[in-house]
This record gives C-alpha cells, sequence and structure tokens, in this order.
C-alpha cells in the first residue's frame, strides 16, 4: 500500500523563475492539501483539492496555484519565486468525507531559491 | 482566532523516561480534532495520535497518550519509555470537524532523548 508521494525530493531555483511540484496521494483518499514549511517553523496551509477544484485556501498570494488531476494526484505551482519561498513544501493526502482521520503526509521537497 | 501554541522549543528526557510534551489551543468551535505528529530530520511528518473534542476518554497508541484537558484547552502529548528513535521535532495540530482540510500547526517541540 504505497503511502504519500512527493517529487522531486529536492530542488535549486533562481528568483523569478517559476516550479512545479507533484503529489500522488495515499491509496484511498480522494484530497490532496498542500503545506509549507519554513525551517524551524510548523507547517502552513496552502490549499486543498478536491474532485479537481479548490476547496480552502490559505493565507498565500495568488503566484501559488494548483491543480488536481481525475487520478487525484497534485500539482503545486509557484511562480515569480521570491527568496523567502525557500522552505519544506508537503503535500497530504485524506478522504474528504472522514474528517476525523488524520491527513498523511508524504516526504516533503526541499525548494532552495539563490 | 484559532491557534496551537507549543511553549517548548526543545525538551531533553533520558532514555527509558516518561516525557510531557505541552500543546494549548484556542478555538470558539465546539467540534474539533487534535492531533499529534512527529517529524524526525528526514522531513516526514509521522501521525502519532488523535483526540476528538467530544471523546470521553484520553486517547493512547501504544507508548503515546494525550493528556487531555477540554476546560484548559490543553492536549499534552506523554510518552511513555523513550527511545533513542523518538529524537525528532513532534507537532500538535487542530482541525475543525466541520473543515476536513486545514490543520493548524503550532511552533513545534524538538525532542532529544539522551542514552
Amino acid at each position: 500500500d504505497a503511502g504519500v508521494t512527493q517529487s522531486p525530493t529536492h530542488l535549486i531555483k533562481t528568483r523569478g523563475q517559476q516550479v512545479t511540484l507533484r503529489c500522488s496521494p495515499k491509496s484511498g483518499h480522494d484530497t490532496v492539501s498542500w503545506y509549507q514549511q519554513a525551517l524551524g517553523q510548523g507547517p502552513q496551509f496552502i490549499f486543498q483539492y478536491y474532485e479537481e477544484e479548490e476547496r480552502q485556501r490559505g493565507n498565500f498570494p495568488d503566484r501559488f496555484s494548483g491543480h488536481q488531476f481525475p487520478n487525484y494526484s497534485s500539482e503545486l505551482n509557484v511562480n515569480a519565486l521570491l527568496l523567502g519561498d525557500s522552505a519544506l513544501y508537503l503535500c497530504a493526502s485524506s478522504a474528504y468525507r472522514v474528517p476525523n482521520q488524520p491527513q498523511h503526509f508524504g516526504d516533503g521537497t526541499r525548494l532552495s531559491i539563490l | 482566532a484559532q491557534k496551537i501554541t507549543q511553549t517548548q522549543p526543545g525538551m531533553f528526557v533520558q532514555e527509558k523516561e516518561a516525557v510531557t510534551l505541552d500543546c494549548t489551543y484556542d478555538t470558539s468551535d465546539p467540534s474539533y480534532g487534535l492531533f499529534w505528529y512527529k517529524q524526525p530530520s528526514s522531513g516526514e511528518m509521522i501521525f502519532l495520535i488523535y483526540q476528538g473534542s467530544y471523546d470521553q476518554q484520553n486517547a493512547t497508541e501504544g507508548r503515546y497518550s494525550l493528556n487531555f484537558q477540554k476546560a484548559r484547552k490543553s492536549a499534552n502529548l506523554v510518552i511513555s519509555a523513550s527511545q533513542l528513535g523518538d529524537s525528532a521535532m513532534y507537532f500538535c495540530a487542530m482541525r475543525h470537524t466541520s473543515n476536513t482540510g486545514k490543520l493548524i500547526f503550532g511552533q513545534g517541540t524538538t525532542l532529544q532523548v539522551k542514552p
């Protein structure tokens, strides 16, 4: 039973560039949430996708966008990268209609902006 | 405002001893869930234990137990018989039952287990 998988594991970009991060949810899950975790901080919610639509969004600018595919996998896109976007990006999956179950996280993508 | 507070940036514990990691929360919603996650240096967020706001008993999962005091809005994690592999960052998180998405995390506590 595969868990949540994320790719790539590490990424280095320069300011102004664009990046796409990918996530495949745990088998049986239909909802994907994305979090940004700065060094030494707790994760911050970016947004959540269910049925290929953005259902909730945290306090992040429009430079952060996403997509969910029919197979429930998801992408996080960040445009016009800033130095402050350097962080660990975590993807979490869950079953939408089971609210009290924990979200399962992937290993994350470490994004460094030079 | 919804908020999770973890006031212990770092904790030390001797191997085989018990340790309590503190977590307080703030919410006006009567229905919510509280979660604890462990994050090793590799970055993966590992689910440990869950407590629902209406649960009558404190949650337990193996060596992990949750000291849930609803009136005080606290949900402290107790790890019994600490092992060297318990050294990691620990996060308390909250999610409202009506909200199937957003987890609100605390700042985390770094636990180091000494041999």
